[in-house]
């Protein structure tokens, strides 16, 4: 019965691959995120969604493209992948509203290119 | 914007030796505040927060206490364990910023028996 899911929990690849990674919640949220993980152990904000709408769009290159087919998932596909984007990625979800804002976090994917 | 500092890291104690992790804010406005901690090779846990001026959060012996007077919610325990060794993380959000997580740097905690 996990709350939130991701898949893979590690990926190997090659510079200039094409990947992607998924992510399923089932606590019944209406928003998801995509963090990134550096190796100094910094998280930052990637991506929001709320109900399938983009709501939150960092300064990420736009080889990063998440996709929401339904507000239980959100998936995160990277294309032409370069050495700079390997780092562990989080997703995580919430139920946006007054004081029930927490977020419940994936156990995340270690993304390493070659 | 939004940010919040945490006392760097790493930090070493004995088992049974007092914890405090130092965290300040930078926000506009009354933000929800956190502290998320991540065990080895694993996801974010939560493990308390306050979404109010003078709000206590407590969870497993560790506590902190909402300061807007000196924007601060530094995170306590009174006697540590060798399990509480972990990376803890202080975090804010606010809805009017899409209910994002900013986060402090981490602070890593090792605890020797």
């Amino acid at each position: 019965d996990t709350a939130v899911s991701q898949t893979p929990k590690y990926l190997v690849t090659q510079m200039g691959n094409d990947k992607s990674i998924k992510c399923e919640q089932n606590l019944g949220h209406d928003t998801m995120y995509w963090y990134k993980q550096d190796s100094k152990k910094f998280l930052k904000i990637m991506f929001s969604y709320n109900n399938k709408e983009l709501i939150i769009n960092e300064t990420v290159p736009n080889r990063f493209s998440p996709k929401s087919p339904d507000k239980a998932h959100l998936n995160l596909h990277i294309n032409s992948l370069e050495l700079g984007d390997s780092a562990v990625y989080f997703c995580a979800s919430s139920q946006v509203g007054f004081g029930t804002d927490t977020q419940y976090f994936g156990p995340g994917t270690r993304l390493t290119v070659l | 914007g939004n940010s919040v500092t945490q006392m760097e890291g790493p930090v070493t104690l004995s088992e049974e030796a007092f914890l405090t992790i130092n965290c300040t804010y930078t926000a506009t406005g009354y933000p929800s505040l956190f502290w998320y901690v991540q065990y080895p090779g694993e996801g974010l846990q939560l493990l308390l927060k306050a979404t109010k001026a003078d709000d206590k959060g407590s969870n497993k012996g560790f506590e902190a206490t909402y300061r807007k007077e000196t924007t601060s919610f530094h995170l306590e325990k009174g006697s540590v364990q060798v399990s509480d060794s972990a990376v803890y993380f202080c975090a804010l959000s606010k809805e009017t910023s899409g209910s994002r997580l900013t986060f402090g740097e981490g602070t890593q905690l090792t605890v020797n028996p």
